[in-house]
């Protein structure tokens, strides 16, 4: 089973600022054949479902702010908050789609600092 | 619009059984797979099993894996989660989640708390 892990567990960073999560997978999740990650990252604010963020390690779901992006690829990815907004503290989280069992990340909590 | 709404969480006591039910509107629900995710009080998200669009291949949790069986009505636009011998680890908010390979849509979840 693939499992993801990300760093840190946590983060404060100041408004306006930049926020940087890592997520790193046990195996690959890039499929050869057509050169995509499955990688997603989410964002979960308190009481509320996970909403989708990030698709294919570095496709923007509709509606989300161009503040957000994703990059990397194989087993080491990164979701970068380019300048932090009060309503981006939650809970992000990455998983793998690329087999199953779809395991998520441990999850990352920010946190303005 | 696009939605899936959750019931059928309570209260079990350990040993119990339980189904949950995610009722689809908004979009073909025939036309793609499902999962249920849940999330324990103050955990993180936790897949726990997928059905293919036609019900015809689900994967499960291990942890799941000969207690939890996942079923869907096409004609219903309904996902089920039978939920048999449950313990007090599967307390948690369950989701159910639109598959496109990742999740692109949720429901809010239904709780369930297994306690005696």
């Amino acid at each position: 089973d693939i499992v993801m892990t990300q760093s840190p567990d946590s983060l404060a960073v100041s408004l306006g600022e930049r926020a940087t999560i890592n997520c790193k997978s046990t195996q690959s999740v890039l499929y050869s054949s057509n050169n995509k990650n499955y990688l997603a990252w989410y964002q979960q604010k308190p009481g509320q479902p996970p909403k989708l963020l990030i698709y294919w390690a570095s496709t923007r779901e509709s509606g989300v702010p161009d503040r957000f992006s994703g990059s990397g690829s194989g087993t080491d990815f990164t979701l970068t908050i380019s300048s932090l907004q009060a309503e981006d503290v939650a809970v992000y989280y990455c998983q793998q789609y690329y087999n199953t069992p779809r395991a998520f990340g441990q999850g990352t909590k920010l946190e303005i600092k | 619009q696009v939605q899936l709404v959750e019931s059928g969480g309570g209260v079990v006591q350990p040993g119990r059984s339980l189904r949950l039910s995610c009722a689809a509107s908004g979009f073909t629900f025939s036309s793609y797979g499902m999962h249920w995710v849940r999330q324990a009080p103050g955990k993180g998200l936790e897949w726990v099993a997928v059905i293919s669009y036609d019900g015809n291949h689900k994967y499960y949790a291990d942890s799941v894996k000969g207690r939890f069986t996942i079923s869907r009505d096409n004609s219903e636009n309904t996902l089920y989660l039978q939920m048999n011998s449950l313990r007090g680890e599967d307390t948690a908010v369950y989701y159910c989640a639109k598959d496109r390979g990742y999740s692109d849509v949720w429901g809010k979840g239904t709780t369930v708390t297994v306690s005696s």
